[in-house]
């Protein structure tokens, strides 16, 4: 059973580029969230996609954006990039009947972002 | 909002124990505790709800002080594989009746085990 898988591992962008972050989740989730995690740091969250729709959202800005398709992927988007993007992003799957907060989250190797 | 963690590191030996807390100043549903190794994507630990119940390993125990928002973690008999950041993720009771739960992680704790 594959877990929950993330690519690229690694990128490095420029500022002001736009980039696309990718997650398959786990087999059987239908749940997909997204952090950022800085070095050090504990990860913040910035979304999360069920049923191909955003239901919620942490303080981030509008250049993160997102996108579920129907087999539940997931695609995180970061516009004008800065260099406070650069961080590891993180990709997490649950399956998580209605909204309650009871779920596990498994997460994906992560994606670290580095912005020069 | 996030919950703050305690200690934000420890040392240990091999087979010595810890207690690693989770304190939140809102009135909770869920403490849910996750480990992440160097380099590594977090793991998944353990839930805590409201009311008492619990999902998580046997190997690991905790509690959740409802009436006070804090958690703690108990780590007995310490192996090196232990050895990672601890992290707490507190779910508050929502403000309103359509609000969403939303998962806020702490800053973590690193634990550092010794031969």
């Amino acid at each position: 059973d594959a877990g929950v898988t993330q690519s690229p591992t690694h990128l490095i962008k420029t500022r002001g580029q736009q980039v696309t972050l990718r997650c398959s989740p786990k087999s059987g989730h239908d749940t997909v969230s997204w952090y950022q995690q800085a070095l050090g740091q504990g990860p913040q969250f910035i979304f999360q996609y069920y049923e191909e729709e955003e239901r919620q959202r942490g303080n981030f800005p509008d250049r993160f954006s997102g996108h579920q398709f129907p087999n539940y992927s997931s695609e995180l988007n970061v516009n004008a990039l800065l260099l406070g993007d650069s961080a590891l992003y993180l990709c997490a799957s649950s399956f998580q009947p209605g909204q309650g907060p009871s779920y596990e989250q498994y997460f994906g190797p992560g994606t670290r972002l580095t912005v020069t | 909002q996030q919950p703050v963690q305690s200690p934000q590191a420890v040392i240990l030996r091999e087979g010595e124990d810890a207690v690693i807390n989770c304190s939140s100043s809102k009135a909770l549903y869920s403490v849910h505790w996750y480990r992440q190794k160097h380099g590594e994507a977090p793991v998944f630990l353990m839930i805590l709800l409201k009311g008492g119940e619990q999902k998580g390993h046997d190997k690991i125990s905790a509690s959740f002080n409802e009436k006070k928002q804090q958690s703690s973690l108990y780590l007995t008999a310490s192996q090196l594989s232990y050895s990672g950041t601890y992290f707490c993720g507190t779910v508050p009771v929502p403000q309103y009746v359509d609000s969403n739960y939303q998962l806020i992680w702490g800053a973590g704790t690193k634990l550092i085990i010794k031969p």
